[in-house]
């Protein structure tokens, strides 16, 4: 099956400073990305939707220039959290949805950001 | 615009029991209706979906839905649950826009007792 990965699953830093997070594709190819952000016991929260070679649809409230999305090939699209603060702490999950599928998405198991 | 609403946000259930979890979503236009299931600090894993044709739907786990377009429901059904499906079950809507966009609920924890 489509495996979607993540890395790093987990990471502390310190406020101030910037964090990379890596969404890949392993099997497939996914021409759209989407990153979503999940509180404590809450749901999922669409934060963008990347689409490789082009600029990243931030949802409303996102703000874009904290939450920078780079969809460089049909495999990977990157989220950095910049000059992260404690708010910022949370679950971020990819999705990556099968080029030519249709509706058909994956998962990664998320990664756990906590800023200090 | 699209809404998902999950009615419960726990369910306790003792095991063997049947369960319902219950779904109710908005959308002006036709829908794509998912259920996934997250365990414990893990990704979301898709149970079932509906896209057209049957209003029945049968997933992975023993695990069931049934499209209402009237009442604009997707109620989660299982016979007999085990321990092992305690975890956090979200429904989900995509109208196909937005490169398949999709709109999550609350979320329900299901919580099976011994």
């Amino acid at each position: 099956g489509a495996v979607v990965s993540q890395h790093p699953s987990w990471v502390i830093c310190k406020s101030g400073t910037s964090v990379k997070i890596e969404c890949r594709s392993l099997d497939f190819q996914a021409t759209t990305m989407f990153w979503y952000r999940q509180f404590p016991k809450q749901s999922l929260m669409l934060m963008a939707t990347s689409n490789e070679g082009s600029k990243a649809t931030y949802e409303q409230g996102v703000e874009k220039d904290k939450f920078l999305i780079n969809h460089a090939s049909l495999t990977l699209s990157t989220l950095t959290v910049t000059s992260a603060h404690p708010e910022d702490s949370s679950f971020y999950i990819c999705s990556a949805r099968v080029a030519g599928s249709g509706y058909e998405q994956y998962f990664g198991p998320g990664t756990r950001l906590t800023v200090t | 615009a699209q809404s998902v609403t999950q009615l419960d946000s726990q369910v306790p259930v003792f095991e063997e029991a049947p369960v319902e979890l219950r779904c109710n979503y908005s959308s002006s236009v036709s829908v794509y209706l998912f259920w996934y299931v997250q365990y414990p600090n893990q990704g979301l894993q898709l149970l079932l979906k509906y896209l057209s044709g049957s209003t029945l739907v049968k997933g992975i786990n023993g695990f069931e839905a049934e499209f209402n377009k009237s009442q604009t429901s997707f109620h989660l059904r299982k016979p007999s649950v085990h321990i092992s499906d305690t975890a956090e079950y979200f429904c989900a809507v995509s109208d196909g826009t937005g490169g398949f966009k999709t709109i999550f609920g609350a979320g329900t924890r299901l919580f099976v007792k011994a």
